[in-house]
């Protein structure tokens, strides 16, 4: 199976900050990786596709890009929804495969 | 609108069996690929397997397979996770979740937390 790392595994930061979290693969995936988000509580939602496509509904603050094994997602301008935990996940082969999380608290 | 709506929390004892299930709505159920996702307590998410209701075919991760069954009834567009022998480290919520046509996971359920405690 594909290993997914991601770093920070937390993260504090400020409303209006920007914040880069970073995942890595075990074995290149083109760019079969995306992004989702998990509020406490609540089911994960999609954030990022294919690599660097925004899902429907998503705010523009939101990018991500990378290709290979390293990939970021980026979210400028941090607002109070966007604190949440972050995972990027691949879908290149199966078993699709999640990374460990980050968890981005307000600092 | 695209929607998942899964069956309620379940406490069950070890060695029991168990079936929850989740209903889709709003698109051709037949059409797309549906999987399911365990996030333990304070844990992260791990991929269980897909079904395509279509023709049934079936994937799972090696780590789930021998473990549980997914199935899906396309009379009622629901997809169904089964236990035949629950243990301790079945205790989680479990979330169901399309395979859109661009990426899995596109849309979720809302999750059923199992607890399995004697």
């Amino acid at each position: 199976a594909i290993q997914m790392t991601q770093s920070p595994s937390s993260l504090s930061a400020s409303v209006g900050d920007r914040v880069t979290i970073t995942c890595r693969t075990s074995q290149g995936i083109i760019n079969d990786l995306g992004w989702c988000q998990q509020k406490p509580g609540k089911a994960p939602r999609l954030l990022i596709y294919g690599a660097s496509s925004l899902q429907s509904g998503v705010p523009s603050r939101f990018s991500a890009s990378g290709s290979g094994t390293n990939f970021t997602l980026t979210i400028t301008s941090l607002q109070p929804e966007d604190f949440a935990t972050y995972y990027c996940l691949q879908d290149y082969n199966y078993p699709i495969t999640f990374g460990q999380g980050t968890r981005l608290e307000i600092k | 609108e695209v929607q998942l709506v899964q069956s309620g929390a379940e406490v069950r004892k070890p060695g029991e069996s168990l079936t929850i299930s989740c209903k889709a709505s709003g698109y051709t159920f037949t059409s797309y690929w549906i999987g399911w996702v365990r996030q333990m307590p304070e844990k992260g998410l791990e991929w269980m397997g897909i079904i395509y209701p279509g023709d049934s075919d079936t994937r799972y991760s090696p780590s789930f397979q021998g473990q549980v069954t997914i199935s899906a009834d396309k009379s009622i567009s629901t997809a169904y996770l089964h236990w035949s022998s629950l243990g301790p480290s079945d205790t989680a919520i479990f979330y169901c979740a399309r395979h859109g046509e661009l990426f899995p996971f596109d849309s979720w359920g809302q999750g059923t937390l199992v607890t399995v405690s004697s």
